[in-house]
C-alpha cells in the first residue's frame, strides 16, 4: 500500500463545475496535509493546508480533512481552465522525519 | 504565501563541468531546506534535506559527493552538481520550511526550480 494514494486521472469536469480530487493516507501519525498545484513543467504551487478535521475554504477552494478516514480531499468550485493541472497531495508526520510523502498526483482537466 | 527563488533558472553545461544552483527564502527564514529532483512526467523525488548550519542528510541512492549541498544561512541554500553528466539533465526544485509555530504545523514553499541540460 502507498503511503498517500490520489486517483492518477486524468478528472475532467466541465467550466463552471466542481472539481474533486481525494486522497487517502496510511500513517495515522500523519499531522498536516497539503494540496499542491503543479502546472506542466512548473515547479509546485502550495493551494492550501489544513490540520484539523472539518473543512477549511480559502476562495474557490476547499480542503476537507477526515483523519479517523484518513482521508482528506480538495474542492474547486467554478472551475477554470486555468485550474487544470496535477495536483499532488502530501502528508507530514513531524515525528517521522517531517518530510513531506506526496501522492502520484490528479490531473486535472477543465473544459471550456 | 512566503517566496522561495532559485537562481539559475534554467543552465546549460558541458559534461564534466559543476553547476551550482542557489534557492533563497525571501520573505521568511528557513531553518530545512529541501532538494528535489523531477524528471519529465515523473513525480518528484527528494534528494536531500539539510538545517541550517548542520550537514545536509542525503536520500537513499544520492550521491552526497557528487550532489554537494550547503545551507549556510537561514536564507541560502546551494546545491552544486559536480562533474555532470547528460544523465543528471533534470528539474532540480529547492524547497524550504520556517520555523515551527503552533506545534510545528509549517508549510513547505517550493522554488521556481532549475531546468539542468547537460550535454
Amino acid at each position: 500500500q502507498k503511503e498517500v494514494e490520489q486517483n492518477s486521472g486524468p478528472l475532467s469536469v466541465p467550466e463552471g463545475a466542481i472539481a474533486s480530487l481525494n486522497c487517502t493516507y496510511s500513517d495515522r501519525g500523519s499531522q498536516s496535509f497539503f494540496w499542491y498545484r503543479q502546472y506542466s513543467g512548473k515547479s509546485p504551487e502550495l493551494i492550501m493546508f489544513i490540520y484539523s478535521n472539518g473543512d477549511k475554504e480559502d476562495g474557490r477552494f476547499t480542503a476537507q480533512l477526515n483523519k479517523a478516514s484518513q482521508y482528506v480531499s480538495l474542492l474547486i468550485r467554478d472551475s477554470q481552465p486555468s485550474d487544470s493541472a496535477t495536483y499532488l497531495c502530501a502528508v507530514i508526520n513531524y515525528n517521522q522525519g517531517g518530510k513531506l510523502i506526496f501522492g502520484q498526483g490528479t490531473e486535472l482537466s477543465v473544459k471550456p | 504565501g512566503a517566496v522561495v527563488s532559485q537562481h539559475p533558472s534554467w543552465v546549460i553545461c558541458k559534461s564534466g563541468t559543476s553547476v551550482k544552483i542557489e534557492c533563497r527564502s525571501l520573505d521568511f527564514q528557513a531553518t530545512t531546506m529541501f532538494w528535489y529532483r523531477q524528471f519529465p512526467k515523473q513525480s518528484l523525488m527528494l534528494m536531500a534535506t539539510s538545517n541550517e548550519g548542520s550537514k545536509a542528510t542525503y536520500e537513499q541512492g544520492v550521491e552526497k559527493d557528487k550532489f554537494l549541498i550547503n545551507h549556510a544561512s537561514l536564507t541560502l541554500s546551494t546545491l552544486t552538481v559536480t562533474s555532470a553528466h547528460p544523465e543528471d539533465s533534470s528539474f532540480y526544485i529547492c524547497s524550504a520550511r520556517g520555523a515551527p509555530y503552533r506545534a510545528g504545523r509549517m508549510a513547505q514553499y517550493f522554488g521556481p526550480g532549475t531546468r539542468l541540460t547537460v550535454l
